[in-house]
């Protein structure tokens, strides 16, 4: 059983460019959400995807969006780099139905370092 | 502004003893809680969760939440060396909320 996968791993940017980092579900989720984790701190809720729209969104600027496909898969992009946007990139997928209590469980994450 | 709460530590305690680590939070309407384990340059690993007030035990881990008091703490028994890493506390602040809130994490250290 899989469980949740992301790519790349690392990535290096300068700042004002643009990137988009990536995410599969464990087997048998149907719901992503995104985090970011800077050093030394909790992560930081980005948004969350189910059925392919985003249902709950935290406090990030609009340069931060996202996608859901068909198959639960899920995007990150951000526009505008910048060099605070440096971290840790977390995706996370959770039982389905969505409904009420369940389990998040995180990917191996994606390094990004704006330069 | 509602939070969850974690003293960043660290903590250290000996091989073989128990450790006690932490974590309140601000909405009593909160109703899932969980600990993660993170060891350094990776992800975070879910090691318990808990939804009623009262103990959970899994193998040398047991969760306590006590919801009047606004606390969830994770007791680590026999601690290990492979034990040292940061743990985080997340918490649904808000009832059904889907979105856990992640405290700041406490770096545990088992020395030999």
């Amino acid at each position: 059983d899989a469980g949740v996968t992301q790519s790349p791993t690392h990535l290096i940017k300068t700042r004002g460019q643009q990137v988009t980092l990536r995410c599969s579900p464990k087997s048998g989720h149907d719901t992503v959400s995104w985090y970011q984790q800077a050093l030394g701190q909790g992560p930081q809720f980005i948004f969350q995807y189910y059925e392919e729209e985003e249902r709950q969104r935290g406090n990030f600027p609009d340069r931060f969006s996202g996608h859901q496909f068909p198959n639960y898969s899920s995007e990150l992009n951000v526009n505008a780099l910048l060099l605070g946007d440096s971290a840790l990139y977390l995706c996370a997928s959770s039982s389905p139905g969505g409904a009420g209590v369940y389990e998040q469980y995180f990917g191996p994450g994606t390094r990004l370092t704006v330069t | 502004q509602k939070e969850v709460e974690q003293n960043s530590g660290p903590l250290s305690v000996p091989e073989g003893a128990i450790a006690s680590l932490n974590c309140t939070y601000s909405d009593r309407g909160s109703q899932s809680f969980f600990w993660y384990r993170q060891y350094s340059g990776k992800s975070p690993e879910l090691i318990m969760f808990i939804y009623s007030n009262g103990d959970k035990e899994d193998g040398r881990f047991t969760a306590q939440l006590n919801k009047a008091s606004q606390y969830v703490s994770l007791l680590i028994r026999d601690s290990q060396p492979s034990d040292s890493a940061t743990y985080l506390c997340a918490v649904n602040l808000e009832g059904g909320s889907y979105i856990p809130t992640f405290g700041r994490g406490t770096s545990l250290i088992v020395h030999p």
